[in-house]
Parts: C-alpha cells; sequence; structure tokens
C-alpha cells in the first residue's frame, strides 16, 4: 500500500486562499468518503482538522474546507494566516489488507 | 477533557524488545477504536495498527506485521504497543490517537507522543 501523494510544499501570502492535494486510488480515497486532513505543528502532535471528506470538528475555523473528486481530495485554507504554516497530512480508509493510509506531507509556508 | 498519555519509550539495540503503553482518560475507553502512528525523525507520519473498541479487530501496517502486536485493557484504560525484532527504521515518535465514534477516522485526539530510538 502506497502512501497517498501530495505536494511537497505549498505557500501564500497573508489573506490568500491555498489548496492542498492529495491523490489516492480507488481502494482509498476514491472509494470511501472517510478522507481526513490533520495539522501539525513543529513538535506538536497532529490535530484533526477535516474528516469525512468536508467535516470539520468542533473548534475548527471554518477558513478550513475540504472536498473531493475521483481519486483526489482537497483541502483549502482561505483568509491564510500566519498561524496556518505548519504540515498537513492527508489520511484515508483503505479496503486494502490494511486499514488506514496517509499522505506524503505537504508543508505550508506564509509568506 | 480527553487525555492520552504514552509511555515507555526509550532507546532499544536492534534486535531487541520495547512495550508502549497509552493511558486514557476523560473519555469512556471501551467504546472507542485506536490507533498507534509513529514519525521518523524529519519524516511524516505513517500509521501503524489499529484496534477496535473490544479488541476483537485488529490491522497492522505491512512495515510491522509480526512484530509487533496491539492490544488493549479496557479495565484499566490502557493501550499498548508490543514492539519486537525493533530495527533501526523503527526509530520514531509513537502516538497513540482515539478514533470517532460517529465516523471512520484515525485520530480526533492525540496523544505527546513518546521517542523510540532503536540503536547500538
Amino acid at each position: 500500500q502506497s502512501a497517498l501523494t501530495q505536494p511537497a510544499s505549498v505557500s501564500g501570502s497573508p489573506g490568500q486562499s491555498i489548496t492542498i492535494s492529495c491523490t489516492g486510488t480507488s481502494s482509498d480515497v476514491g472509494g470511501y468518503n472517510y478522507v481526513s486532513w490533520y495539522q501539525q505543528h513543529p513538535g506538536k502532535a497532529p490535530k484533526l482538522m477535516i474528516y469525512d471528506v468536508s467535516n470539520r470538528p468542533s473548534g475548527v475555523s471554518n477558513r478550513f474546507s475540504g472536498s473531493k473528486s475521483g481519486n483526489t481530495a482537497s483541502l483549502t485554507i482561505s483568509g491564510l494566516q500566519a498561524e496556518d504554516e505548519a504540515d498537513y497530512y492527508c489520511s484515508s480508509y483503505t479496503s486494502s489488507s490494511i486499514r488506514y493510509v496517509f499522505g506524503t506531507g505537504t508543508k505550508v509556508t506564509v509568506l | 477533557e480527553v487525555q492520552l498519555v504514552e509511555s515507555g519509550g526509550g532507546l532499544v539495540q536492534p534486535g531487541g524488545s520495547l512495550r508502549l503503553s497509552c493511558a486514557a482518560s476523560g473519555f469512556t475507553f471501551s467504546s472507542y477504536e485506536m490507533n498507534w502512528v509513529r514519525q521518523a525523525p524529519g519524516k511524516g507520519l505513517e500509521w501503524v495498527s489499529y484496534i477496535s473498541s473490544s479488541g476483537s479487530t485488529i490491522y497492522y501496517a505491512d512495515s510491522v506485521k509480526g512484530r509487533f502486536t496491539i492490544s488493549r485493557d479496557n479495565a484499566k484504560n490502557s493501550l499498548y504497543l508490543q514492539m519486537n525484532s525493533l530495527r533501526a527504521e523503527d526509530t520514531a515518535v509513537y502516538y497513540c490517537a482515539r478514533g470517532e465514534m460517529t465516523t471512520v477516522v484515525i485520530g480526533g485526539y492525540w496523544g505527546q507522543g513518546t521517542l523510540v530510538t532503536v540503536s547500538s
């Protein structure tokens, strides 16, 4: 089972919107609406930002939104803020012999 | 308040064993699926293992299958990861993560992690 593919880095200026892609297969991202996104600041534990493709947990800013088309899921951060600078990982349920797979991770830089 | 506290990490020689623990509090532990996730230094997240709320269903990543064993004690609100035949590539911070009852997700809550270093 290979990791889901994400761009290594994405950057944007404060106030702008950015989108991070997460590409898998029909056995994971494309086959189920169980895609989630995690934010991780350096030295900290990951934090769930999006689950079930597009749902936000309580307390997560509505500047974060998720979507999916075919085998590719996306995380959009609108109104980019300095505090959004972090690593972001997608993950998906998979029908393979394992249960979950993570994406390769994307470093978001706020210029 | 949901709390997950990992322990048991440390330095171990290649081929050695280590048992990680995750103490849970602030929720009904026996009702939730649990996962172990690891992160090698400077690398991305890697899902390691899953256990259902009752412990009856277990999954492992291919990289640890046959060497690691996940278990839980619902009476003690604790999750475990027995790691045998450790290799240098197992060096990582290991996180325990709590699933969610209403969906399929690795972790709505995470511990702070415990560092495992495999080196001679």
